[in-house]
């Protein structure tokens, strides 16, 4: 099985500024297979990147994301209020089952 | 408008049964992948099964084989869950998601239900 690891855990910056979240994968993956989901307090996740760099339908493109291999970041640029959060990436595989990242905590300033 | 909606969860026992369901409305349900994630209280998000369009594929994470079964009725645009012999550590809001994917894309889960509510305890 294929484990992700995201980087930092937690992440504190303020409005305006840059955010970097890193996910690594224990084995070199396809990137065609790893998305980005954004989760508030109380809600369900929504997507935002499929394909390591598609943006999903209606998110600004201030979110982008990159990578190949085992490395992947999601980059979120003009931080705003209502990014804070919990970022998760995941791995999409036909066997074994895919999984997610532990999560990384955006604690906006 | 594209909606999942879940039932079904509640408070059980340990080593009894649950079934959970998933509503969906506004889309072609058969043309989806369907699946299971769940979230431990103040844990990450853990994928629990999928099943395929045609109901013919369906896959578990390693942990959940055995105990768990999914399946879905497409006449009737829901999906199901079947969780056997609950543990504590099965306590957890469980959302249902839909998925498109082919042998070389994965286009990411886009519609998510509100979750249910799992709690096992004696």
């Amino acid at each position: 099985e294929i484990v992700l690891t995201q980087s930092p855990g937690t992440l504190s910056l303020s409005p305006g500024e840059e955010a970097t979240l890193s996910c690594r994968a224990s084995l070199s993956v396809s990137r065609n297979y790893v998305s980005w989901y954004h989760q508030k307090p109380g809600q369900a996740p929504r997507l935002l990147i499929y394909g390591a760099s598609t943006r999903a339908t209606g998110i600004p493109d201030r979110f982008s994301g990159s990578g190949s291999g085992t490395d992947f970041v999601l980059t979120i640029n003009r931080l705003e209020p209502e990014d804070f959060g919990v970022f998760f990436c995941q791995l999409y595989s036909g066997s074994p089952m895919g999984s997610f990242g532990q999560g990384t905590r955006l604690e906006i300033k | 408008q594209e909606q999942l909606v879940e039932s079904g969860g509640g408070l059980v026992k340990p080593g009894g049964s649950l079934r959970l369901s998933c509503a969906a409305s506004g889309f072609s349900f058969s043309d989806f992948y369907m699946s299971w994630v769940r979230q431990a209280p103040g844990k990450g998000l853990e994928w629990v099964s999928y099943i395929r369009g045609d109901t013919f594929y369906t896959n578990y994470a390693a942990s959940m084989k055995g105990r768990f079964t999914i399946s879905r009725d497409n006449a009737n645009k829901s999906l199901y869950l079947q969780i056997d012999n609950l543990r504590a550590e099965d306590t957890a809001v469980y959302y249902c998601a839909r998925f498109r994917a082919t042998g070389f894309n994965f286009y990411g889960m886009d519609v998510w239900g509100q979750g249910t509510t799992v709690t096992v305890s004696s």
